[in-house]
């Protein structure tokens, strides 16, 4: 079973608007990790989040982490026409040592 | 050249048959991973190993086998491919524990008639 699921599943913006996309997932975690894909492309790592971190920042990446609430959400301010692309969260649970994906959201930037 | 390399990129096939995907990778990592991605269900792990010794079954492992021949090569193999075998499969790499950032190759399409 996936352990992300993001939210929402597409979401098409204009070229310099902020895209937001959310993860939630169901276990405790050691560090949660963003990937964007382009089509049918391999996975490209955007950064990496750990469980005692609230806040992270890359570039035009904004990515926040409650585990509280077992969520996460990636902020791409100023979006560009280059960012059309499907983003994952990845989960590092706790004794798995391994990383499950989430079902991704696929962005569409409008130039 | 890609860190990260698999072979085929894309391979049509017949239910029945037996058919193998090769990855190789040259960042040096000890931990290779083979995942499957479907429509709408994002990535599924098949194996991992975390050294040439040292092989795991994933999630969906079922219908697949693994061999990790050298510290640089993991291959994945269909013993006789079906349809619903038909998917994008990924390899991908990575080092440390906690699981850190993990590195893609660019995918093997594969399509089981």
């Amino acid at each position: 079973s996936q352990q992300g699921e993001e939210d929402p599943q597409a979401l098409s913006i204009q070229e310099g608007e902020n895209a937001t996309m959310n993860c939630s997932y169901k276990t405790s975690i050691n560090n949660l990790q963003w990937y964007r894909q382009n089509s049918g492309r391999g996975l490209v790592h955007l950064i990496l989040i750990r469980s005692n971190e609230r806040e992270k920042h890359s570039g035009r990446l904004r990515v926040t982490l409650d585990t509280s609430k077992k969520s996460s959400s990636l902020l791409i301010t100023a979006s560009r026409a280059a960012d059309t692309a499907s983003y994952f969260c990845a989960t590092d649970r706790s004794g798995a040592n391994n990383l499950f994906f989430g079902t991704g959201t696929r962005l569409t930037v409008i130039p | 050249d890609a860190d990260v390399t698999q072979t085929p990129r894309n391979r049509i096939t017949k239910t029945g048959k037996r058919i193998m995907l090769e990855c190789s990778q040259t960042k040096g990592h000890d931990r290779m991973y083979w995942y499957r991605q479907d429509p709408g269900l994002g990535l599924r792990l098949i194996y991992y190993s975390f050294d040439v010794k040292d092989i795991n079954k994933g999630e969906i492992s079922d219908g697949y086998s693994v061999s990790r021949q050298a510290q640089a090569k993991f291959s994945l193999s269909l013993e006789s491919a079906i349809p619903n075998q038909t998917a994008l499969y990924f390899c991908a790499t990575g080092t440390g524990m906690p699981t850190g950032e993990l590195f893609f190759g660019e995918g093997s399409r594969l399509t089981v008639l």
